[in-house]
């Protein structure tokens, strides 16, 4: 099966920088997002890696190690905005043979000034 | 980026009467759907897959009999909560794969479901 962890809260300031981790374990690996997600909203995509190493997209980016199952999700010049669930998934291989994304319990981020 | 439009944002309903939430790719071919549930401070959990002129894939627990899906085009899936129970109540959420695509990244909006 597959398993994900995640913290499930944090807090930042305001034009700091955070990072969000996210541990998993899976069969056959074939990819790792991260969403946004605000209270009562359908989640966002943020970012998707497939390959170990460092996407960046504006503010934000995301770290991918496959050997050790491990990825983060990094804010920078964080905005009270940021404020939400973070969502970490990961796309493997189930019991049944084919492929499915399963979510993490998601990191509740709250920005204060 | 796509868009998944889902309909209706939120409905209430009395227990024992069915509901149908749609999903719809506005943009795209999506020749996968998926169904998702979340329940209050909980995480995403992953219905059924949705597959366009096939029968769902139904993840284990879930009851084929009580979500009935239907994916009779490559722009609209169906949800149908049969014999709703309050039990049933939580946000729906599909989301769809562009057809060849590596990723389902596009989710609808989500639908509030309150069985009362």
């Amino acid at each position: 099966g597959q398993n994900i962890d995640q913290p499930t809260e944090m807090t930042a300031t305001e034009g700091a920088i955070v990072q969000i981790n996210c541990t998993y374990q899976t069969s056959g690996f074939n990819g790792l997002f991260w969403y946004q997600q605000h209270a009562g909203e359908a989640p966002t995509f943020l970012s998707y890696n497939v390959l170990d190493g460092l996407e960046e997209k504006g503010r934000f980016s995301s770290f991918l190690s496959r050997s050790k199952g491990y990825s983060y999700l990094l804010l920078k010049e964080l905005q009270m905005k940021d404020s939400a669930s973070y969502l970490c998934a990961v796309r493997g291989t189930n019991s049944g043979g084919y492929q499915k994304v399963t979510f993490g319990t998601g990191t509740k981020l709250q920005v204060i000034p | 980026g796509a868009v998944v439009s889902q309909h209706p944002s939120w409905v209430i309903c009395k227990s024992g009467t069915s509901v149908k939430i749609e999903c719809r790719s506005l943009d795209f071919q999506a020749t996968t759907m998926f169904w998702y549930r979340q329940f209050p401070k909980q995480s995403l959990m992953l219905m059924a897959t949705s597959n366009e002129g096939s029968k769902a894939t139904y993840e284990q627990g879930v009851e084929k009999d009580k979500f009935l899906i239907n994916h009779a085009s490559l722009t609209l899936s169906t949800l149908t909560v049969t014999s709703a129970h309050p039990e049933d109540s939580s946000f729906y959420i599909c989301s769809a794969r562009v057809s060849g695509g590596l990723t389902e990244a596009f989710f609808g909006q989500g639908t509030r479901l309150t069985v009362v």
